[in-house]
């Protein structure tokens, strides 16, 4: 079965710029989460989707948002960019219930340079 | 709050060599779930394991094999006979009973040579 999808895979945009990042979820899994991972500050998580609901949130400033389709496809955006924000974003899924124990599934990130 | 620490940055061993990654977590739920993830260059977050907090046994699978001490708070990761294509970033994470919280420590960047 198909992995989860990310488009695009490498992008560069310049700061001020808005950006948009997509996210094709596992077939029949309902919660895409979205991490930025940068050689400074690790793995961090940005939000999760579930039914087209955002369930929970990192600790990111408002620049930073998503949104899930009813198809449970995800997008995130990002914008007025900072140099700061160059980083490989990682797009996850699972199936989910009301408390998903179970292991996410990445995709292949996309990964975005700010100039 | 949750937490979880690699305390090994980066690790270099010659191939064929055994390898331990450390992982130490922190949590206050008695439920909890403990994974372990390979990020090879590509940058996709492989999955290889899931441990429940209630199931301490250790388990192997192949060259690999994970010991789960609830009483150190430590879930190691050991490689046998090391290979080239084990090179990646290994993670550890943590999740809680509620799965809303799902925390990952900083990696341990693993390079294998020939």
């Amino acid at each position: 079965k198909a992995g989860v999808t990310q488009t695009p895979r490498y992008l560069i945009k310049t700061r001020g710029q808005q950006v948009t990042l997509s996210c094709s979820p596992i077939s029949g899994h309902r919660s895409v989460s979205w991490y930025q991972q940068t050689p400074g500050q690790g793995l961090q998580f940005l939000f999760e989707y579930f039914s087209e609901t955002q369930r929970n949130k990192g600790n990111f400033p408002g620049r930073f948002s998503g949104r899930q389709f009813s198809n449970s496809r995800s997008e995130m955006n990002v914008s007025t960019l900072e140099l700061g924000d160059s980083a490989l974003y990682l797009c996850a899924s699972s199936l989910a219930g009301a408390s998903d124990t179970g292991e996410l599934f990445f995709g292949e990130g996309s990964r975005l340079t700010v100039l | 709050a949750q937490k979880v620490t690699q305390a090994q940055t980066e690790i270099s061993v010659v191939e064929k060599e055994d390898v331990t990654l450390d992982c130490v977590y922190e949590t206050r739920d008695t439920t909890y779930y403990l994974f372990w993830y390979k990020q090879p260059p590509s940058g996709e977050l492989v999955f290889l394991i899931r441990r429940n907090s209630f199931d301490e046994q250790n388990e192997i699978s192949g060259r690999y094999s994970w010991n789960f001490q609830k009483s150190t708070s430590s879930f190691n990761f050991t490689i046998t006979a090391s290979q080239v294509v084990d090179s990646a970033v290994y993670f550890c994470a943590l999740r809680d009973n509620y799965g809303q919280n799902f925390v990952f420590g900083p990696g341990t960047r693993l390079s294998v040579l020939p």
